[in-house]
């Protein structure tokens, strides 16, 4: 069955440091893979997504790369903030097909 | 633009009252979907549809029924309450079915408790 695979521990990182977060996928073929932000007591927001053609795609400080060989996509914050503090969740998918989502993976960023 | 809005934003029934938890989007979005999240269970999709008049089963559909007369609007209904609801919904509409134009767009959600 198909598998979306994020850390479920929290990662904590100081200020100004680059934050990195995994997205492992299985028994998926996605042409399309999404990133959302969720704050405490609230919906999520829609981030960023990304082609399977394009490999990298970047909006101010984050950096998404997609690796369909792998599986796997990487989210990157650059020059963390506190702001940044959410949790990430992901969800690949073929485009024709209702949203899958990751459990996500809570990101700390402590002054 | 308002995007997704829900009503009521916290809700406490009883076992076995019903109720129905609104959605309303000024998007002119066709496709709309409810999920339910609980901790450690991630977001699981309910109910979705696709247009007016449209609508199919998610993941967990027992115990929800939902209906599409127009396009802004996608209530869910909860037929008989039971403690397994209590959850906390969101709505989502985007322009297509994989969100492949500009993502979903999730409502604040409605935290729901049955006792």
């Amino acid at each position: 069955s198909q598998k979306i695979e994020q850390n479920s521990e929290a990662l904590n990182i100081q200020e100004g440091k680059t934050a990195t977060l995994t997205c492992n996928y299985t028994n998926y073929s996605p042409a399309y893979l999404q990133w959302y932000r969720q704050d405490p007591g609230r919906g999520p927001v829609f981030l960023l997504l990304i082609r399977e053609n394009e490999k990298e795609k970047r909006k101010e400080r984050l950096k998404v790369t997609f690796d369909t060989t792998l599986k796997q996509s990487l989210f990157h914050i650059t020059a963390s903030q506190p702001a940044d503090s959410a949790t990430y969740l992901c969800a690949p998918n073929s485009g024709y097909s209702t949203l899958t989502f990751g459990k996500g993976t809570m990101l700390l960023v402590s002054p | 633009n308002a995007g997704v809005t829900q009503t009521p934003k916290f809700q406490v029934l009883k076992t076995g009252q019903s109720m129905t938890l609104q959605c309303a989007q000024d998007m002119n979005h066709e496709y709309m979907s409810w999920y339910r999240q609980d901790p450690g269970m991630g977001l699981r999709l309910i109910h979705y549809s696709v247009g007016a008049g449209i609508t199919d089963q998610g993941e967990v559909p027992n115990g929800y029924n939902v209906s599409r007369s127009t396009t802004e609007d996608f209530p869910l209904r909860l037929l008989s309450a039971a403690p397994s609801q209590t959850s906390v919904y969101f709505c989502a509409s985007s322009s297509d079915r994989g969100g492949t134009g500009y993502g979903y767009t999730f409502g604040s959600g409605t935290r729901l408790t049955v006792v």
